[in-house]
């Protein structure tokens, strides 16, 4: 059974850099083929992917979001833990991980956390 | 590369035949995605590669289409469908791209 579960701060001010932790069980981000992604929704409006990291460290960013974000592993632990520079208010939104996989689902994300939900002000 | 949805929202009666289609700003492969949200639920997985229905998704949601076009249909909404519903696509650089959304209101 795949969970996912995301931590971190619920209120971050304006400039500040957020830390997410993407916190996994039911599979091995070790396994060839296998991802974690982060997408974003704002209140009211679409998900936003914003970074995927695969199983041999591969690391995509959203183009537009590349210059502020940062995805990193721990095996060991069954985290993925993402950085965001430079916050602000437009960045409040409920912040998703979920799992992937470039084989059988192709690149979609088949389990999500519940996400969290993170707003910046000051 | 764009994902645009049309229609943005829509009402629909039980029953009714709903069609939600996805274009893409360029060729893509068949690497389209549907996701079906629940207000205040994280988005679920429907469709993979264009037409492949996750595993315990009803039949009545159906995928299709190539290129730049593709659909996702419901054959007879049920109650439990009003909901909003995304695609998304992986290109080939291993970039993900979600659309606009899908609003499914009842009539």
């Amino acid at each position: 059974q795949i969970t996912l579960k995301e931590s971190g701060p619920t209120l971050v001010k304006p400039t500040q850099t957020l830390t997410l932790t993407c916190t996994f069980s039911g599979f091995s981000l070790s396994t060839s083929g296998v991802g974690v992604g982060w997408i974003r929704q704002p209140p009211g409006k679409a998900l936003e992917w914003l970074a995927l990291i695969y199983w041999n460290d591969d690391k995509r960013y959203s183009p537009s979001l590349k210059s502020r974000l940062t995805i990193t592993k721990d095996t060991s632990k069954n985290q993925v833990v993402l950085t965001m520079t430079n916050m602000d208010p437009v960045d409040t939104a409920t912040y998703y991980c979920a799992h992937s996989s470039l084989i059988g689902i192709v690149g979609s994300l088949d389990y999500w956390g519940q996400g969290t939900l993170v707003t910046v002000s000051s | 590369i764009q994902l645009t949805q049309s229609p943005s929202s829509l009402s629909a009666s039980v029953g009714d035949r709903v069609t939600i289609t996805c274009r893409a700003s360029q060729g893509i492969s068949s690497y389209l995605a549907w996701y079906q949200q629940k207000p205040g639920k994280a988005p679920k997985l429907l469709i993979y590669a264009a037409s492949t229905l996750q595993s315990g998704v009803p039949s009545r949601f159906s995928g299709s289409g190539s290129g730049t076009d593709f659909t996702l249909t419901i054959s007879s909404l049920q109650p439990e469908d009003f909901a909003t519903y995304y695609c998304q696509q992986l290109n080939s650089y291993l970039l993900l791209t979600f659309g606009g959304g899908t609003k499914v209101e009842i009539k």
